[in-house]
């Protein structure tokens, strides 16, 4: 059973703060991972991908890898209360199938 | 550019009626996943489909529930005999046909039983 594990929260953290999401799986032969933000009552939207071990820097946002202890985590610079989501993890093992975490909630408190 | 698009945005259905909730994939994605998710819930994984082609639908209830992606037109869920249990949000999601391509998500059919 190929597994995503993510801290459902609730995290909350003060605006300007840097809000720190973590995210571990199961299979070591995963190759491509995913942050998705979900507000709720919508839709989740990709925010982040990332394929290699190492930072990935997009904005505020970055995305951190590290394939050895299995761990990808998101981090939110300078929090805004827009960012107050929950936060979905997604794996993909290089085939069909995606694996989602059941997400973390954040709220950004002004 | 239109994302991925689905309709109807609201389903209010009777116990017992049918349910048909439609998918368009972003326009160059051949690949529809097809998600339900309850309130305060994870994403469930339901089917995965290629045009004409049912690749995986392990997470699809075995009984009412069927998809079908056709050669023309968009990817159809149809759930038959609809219990209350079955309200949820659905989501539909697309992706290119290419390793590491992310999915997209559509605004999903809320689907009401009363």
């Amino acid at each position: 059973q190929k597994e995503v594990e993510q801290n459902s929260g609730p995290l909350s953290v003060p605006e300007g703060a840097i809000a720190s999401l973590n995210c571990t799986y199961s299979d070591r032969g995963s190759q491509s991972f995913f942050w998705y933000r979900q507000y709720s009552g919508k839709s989740p939207e990709l925010i982040m991908s990332i394929y290699s071990n190492g930072d990935k820097e997009d904005g505020r946002f970055t995305a951190q890898l590290n394939k050895a202890s299995q761990y990808v985590s998101l981090l939110i610079r300078d929090s805004q209360p827009s960012d107050s989501a929950t936060y979905l993890c997604a794996v993909n093992e290089g085939g069909n199938q995606f694996y989602f975490g059941t997400g973390t909630s954040l709220t950004v408190i002004p | 550019n239109a994302g991925v698009m689905q309709n109807p945005r609201h389903l209010v259905r009777r116990r017992g009626q049918e349910a048909r909730l439609r998918c368009s994939p972003m326009k160059g994605h051949s690949h529809v996943y097809w998600y339900r998710q309850l309130p305060e819930e994870g994403l469930k994984f339901m089917v995965y489909l290629q045009k004409e082609n049912i690749i995986d639908e392990s997470g699809m209830p075995k009984e009412r529930f069927s998809a079908e992606f056709p050669k023309e037109g968009p990817s159809i869920l149809r759930i038959q005999q609809v219990v209350r249990g079955d309200s949820a949000a659905y989501f539909c999601a697309s992706s290119k046909r290419q390793v590491n391509s992310p999915l997209h998500f559509g605004n999903g059919t809320r689907l009401t039983v009363t």
